[in-house]
């Protein structure tokens, strides 16, 4: 039972270079995101999806793409990237009443540690 | 005024001690509301839901006060493995999975 898989774990890029974040869950969630965490910040959504082919943004999606072709992925795409962007990224589905959310908690994947110099 | 609110700690506590942290929120339409834990460097993990009538799940008690908008967990007990960063989950709206996560309160149990 894998639930949410993040890959890689660690990455380091140098600034203006592109990569993807990947993001899978295994549990017929229709409703998948991306998180950052920053030092006494807290986690921050970045881009959400409530089903294959929808997705939208969060509280900080600049710089950042996603896409949803299937209900199991939901890949994280970093355009050019920079130094703001160093942080701690971490996917989170969870299933998806389409009504009142009562007790549908986020599921998180393991994260993937971003440094960008 | 942030839209939900958490005190960072540290909370330092003996083992077995009780202890009780809160977590405010902003939006009077939230409806789904969680505790979840993170251990350092880890992913945050699901500790418990927060039901309006209360709720308990052997050490921990969760509480949500709707009209001073704010939840509670309570720790009794304490174990040194209960040492983590403790974080509030509140849904932005009545409708819909988009979560607001409280900074974290950091509990150390010491022996």
């Amino acid at each position: 039972n894998a639930g949410v898989t993040q890959t890689p774990k660690f990455q380091v890029l140098k600034t203006g270079q592109s990569m993807t974040l990947q993001c899978a869950q295994d549990m017929n969630h229709e409703y998948m995101s991306w998180y950052r965490q920053d030092p006494g910040m807290g986690l921050r959504l970045i881009h959400y999806s409530v089903g294959a082919g929808i997705t939208d943004q969060g509280e900080v999606p600049n710089g950042y793409n996603v896409s949803r072709s299937t209900t199991e992925d939901f890949p994280l795409r970093l355009l050019s990237a920079a130094p703001s962007q160093t942080s701690v990224y971490f996917c989170a589905s969870s299933y998806s009443l389409g009504g009142p959310s009562y007790n549908s908690p986020l599921h998180f994947g393991n994260g993937t540690r971003l440094t960008v110099t | 005024r942030k839209e939900v609110e958490q005190d960072p700690g540290p909370f330092n506590v003996p083992e077995g001690a009780t202890v009780a942290f809160n977590c405010t929120y902003s939006n009077s339409a939230s409806q789904s509301f969680f505790w979840y834990r993170q251990d350092c460097r880890k992913e945050p993990k699901l500790l418990m839901s927060v039901y309006s009538s209360g709720n308990e799940d052997g050490r921990f008690t969760a509480q949500l006060n709707r009209a001073s908008q704010y939840i509670s967990l309570l720790i009794r007990d304490s174990k040194l493995s209960d040492s983590a960063t403790y974080l509030c989950a509140v849904n932005k709206d009545n409708y819909g999975q988009n979560f607001v996560f409280g900074p974290g309160t950091r509990l150390s149990v010491l022996p």
